[in-house]
Parts: structure tokens; sequence; C-alpha cells
């Protein structure tokens, strides 16, 4: 089946530094990509669209200058939290579409848990 | 505006009883319906999808779920709980006419089957 990886799979860093997560399809092209954020026993918030080769489609209320998101090929897209601060601590889903329209699937990475000190 | 509702927090069940996780929801249309499970620590595994026909679809791990439009709900069934199904349970649901693939997910529901 069709598998996404999402790395790492957890991170601590000090305050104020950047962080890179990465999620790739590893056996289909995606071109849209999605970015979630989740706290504990809550659902997922979508953070935003990535779609590749042009920028991403941001949710009401995410700042995309602290959410930075690239999705430079068809099988990577990256979310680089900029100028980590402790309320950015949560974890963080990425998914990416396989297919069109009926057949369409959507597959989940793993997930990254910051912890940001 | 659109929504998905969930309105149990928790599910309990004993193992072998037959377990039903609702979902409700409030999208316009007649959108594309899913569940997903998730484990711990992980990401969601997709368990099953409404699009059209059958009101009653058979997914993964034995699970099914009943669409019913003049409810609007889509609940979560299985016949006979395991421990292994303790999990959290997400339904979800996608604009039939939307070009972006964007899901809308209820809050999730903890599914705890006791031995």
């Amino acid at each position: 089946g069709a598998v996404v990886s999402q790395h790492p799979s957890w991170v601590i860093c000090k305050s104020g530094t950047s962080v890179k997560i990465e999620c790739r399809s590893l056996d289909f092209q995606a071109t849209t990509m999605f970015w979630y954020r989740q706290f504990p026993k809550q659902s997922l918030m979508l953070m935003a669209t990535s779609n590749e080769g042009s920028k991403a489609t941001y949710e009401q209320g995410v700042e995309k200058d602290k959410f930075l998101i690239n999705h430079a090929s068809l099988t990577l897209s990256t979310l680089t939290v900029t100028s980590a601060h402790p309320e950015d601590s949560s974890f963080y889903i990425c998914s990416a579409i396989r297919g069109q329209s009926r057949n369409e699937k959507l597959f989940f990475g793993s997930g990254t848990q910051l912890s940001v000190l | 505006a659109q929504s998905v509702a969930q309105p149990e927090d928790q599910v309990n069940v004993a193992e072998g009883n037959p377990l039903t996780v609702k979902c409700t929801y409030s999208v316009s249309g007649n959108p594309y319906l899913f569940w997903y499970v998730q484990y711990p620590n992980r990401g969601l595994q997709f368990l099953l999808k409404y699009i059209t026909g059958d009101n009653l679809v058979k997914g993964s791990y034995g699970f099914e779920a009943e669409f019913n439009k003049s409810q609007t709900s889509f609940h979560l069934k299985k016949p006979s709980a395991l421990v292994s199904d303790s999990a959290l349970y997400f339904c979800a649901v996608r604009e039939r006419t939307s070009n972006t693939g964007k899901l809308i997910f209820g809050q999730g529901t903890t599914l705890q089957v006791k031995p």
C-alpha cells in the first residue's frame, strides 16, 4: 500500500531555534499534501495545504511566516517551525493525496512530536 | 458552517460486544465520508469511506459504517469488539465538489475495549 514517511518522529529543541519536518510520499506522486497540528486527545487542526510548485494555502489563524511550507517536488513537502517557542510544542502530522476524484485517497504520515524547551 | 460532530468523547465496551461510535455532519451537498483510526503517537490509518451506493460500507479490521442521509449520520460499527480496537477514532467529511481534497475532522472519540 501507499506509504507516507514523516521525519523525524520526535524532536526536542531549544526556544528560538528552527525545526524542519519532512513529509515524503514513498511510492506515489503527491501534488497536494496537508499539514495538521494535534493537541493531546484532540482533533487534527488543518494548518495548511501544500501544493507542489506553488505557495501553500494557510488556514485562518496560522502564521505563514512562523510555519514555512515548501513543496519543491512531487514527493516531498517540508514544514519548518521558525523561532520555535514552547507553545509550538505539539504533534504535527502530514498527509498526502494519491489519485483523483472518486479514487482519491489520503495517506497520513506517522507524525512528529515537537517539544520546545 | 461546515462541521463534523462526534458527540461522545469516549466509548467503553466489553470485548466481544458490539460497538458503535457516532458521527453526524453538517456539510452542503452530498459529501464523501470517512473513518480513520489513530493509535498513540501515530498518524491516522484509513478504515473506510462512503462515496455512493449501498448505505452500509465495510472497511478494514471488521469495521463498517452506516450512512443515513436523512439523519446526516455516519456511525461506525463493529459486531464484536477486540481489546486491540482500543484507539482514537476520527470521522471526517469532504465536500464532493471540493478540488482541494481537504477533510473536515470530528473531534475524535476514544474507544476503550475492556477484556
